[in-house]
């Protein structure tokens, strides 16, 4: 089916206030990852999921980050407390989940965090 | 922290030229993927090499993995305009969850 979606596309918002991410991942897929990439960088790991289990929230940077799968589709990764140092293209993948050394992350559009 | 480190950080050729980019990396690894990004838009997956091989060839693609080296390159053969992008290798590190480690990205302009 479709590929990865992620709304917003743009999201500006002011110092303080909390902010909610969505991905929608491809059809089927068993593990979705999380990542922020700053301008000029590579994109880096915040966190995955397998179905609606959290496997790995190492990359998150503080407790003001975090992520829910709930039914195992779409993901919500929500900042609270923005800070301007949040600002950056939030991205999401997701993949079949074959396992280690086989599997593709696929990458939605990304979701361009703006604090002001 | 980033462990792949793509060499060089930038290149420009001509149109029909080939182009090599080169990629190190820390750890041992299952597989080294490379993508490709667009200015202003999304990561496009290139190609995924396992730990298991040497080549792999898709279309104007071929990639290279040297274990031994912790090394990988990229070429693209014939280059076009619309090969003009960032390019990014991306290791998923063995004994580790399947999350990818990315390096910093190479910047390749194809001039028509």
């Amino acid at each position: 089916g479709a590929g990865v979606s992620q709304s917003p596309r743009y999201k500006v918002t002011k110092r303080g206030q909390d902010v909610a991410l969505r991905c929608d991942p491809i059809s089927g897929h068993v593990s979705l990852y999380w990542y922020r990439q700053a301008l000029g960088q590579g994109p880096e790991f915040l966190t995955y999921f397998n179905y609606e289990a959290q496997q790995d929230k190492s990359g998150l940077p503080n407790d003001r980050f975090s992520a829910e799968r709930p039914e195992g589709s779409i993901s919500t990764l929500t900042i609270q407390r923005t800070e301007q140092r949040d600002s950056a293209m939030y991205r999401c993948a997701s993949s079949l989940g074959w396992g280690t050394g086989t599997d593709t992350q696929y990458f939605g559009p990304g979701t361009r965090l703006t604090v002001l | 922290s980033q462990q792949g480190e793509e060499d060089p950080q930038a290149l420009s050729i001509q149109e029909g030229e080939n182009a090599t980019m080169n990629c190190s990396y820390k750890t041992s690894i299952n597989n080294l993927q490379w993508y490709r990004q667009n200015s202003g838009r999304g990561l496009v997956h290139l190609i995924l090499i396992r730990s298991n091989e040497r080549e792999k060839h898709s279309g104007r693609l071929r990639v290279t993995l040297d274990t031994s080296k912790k090394s990988s390159s990229l070429l693209i053969t014939a280059s076009r305009a619309a090969d003009t992008a960032s390019y990014f290798c991306a290791t998923d590190q063995q004994g580790g969850s399947e999350k990818l480690v990315f390096g910093k990205g190479m910047k390749l302009t194809v001039n028509p």
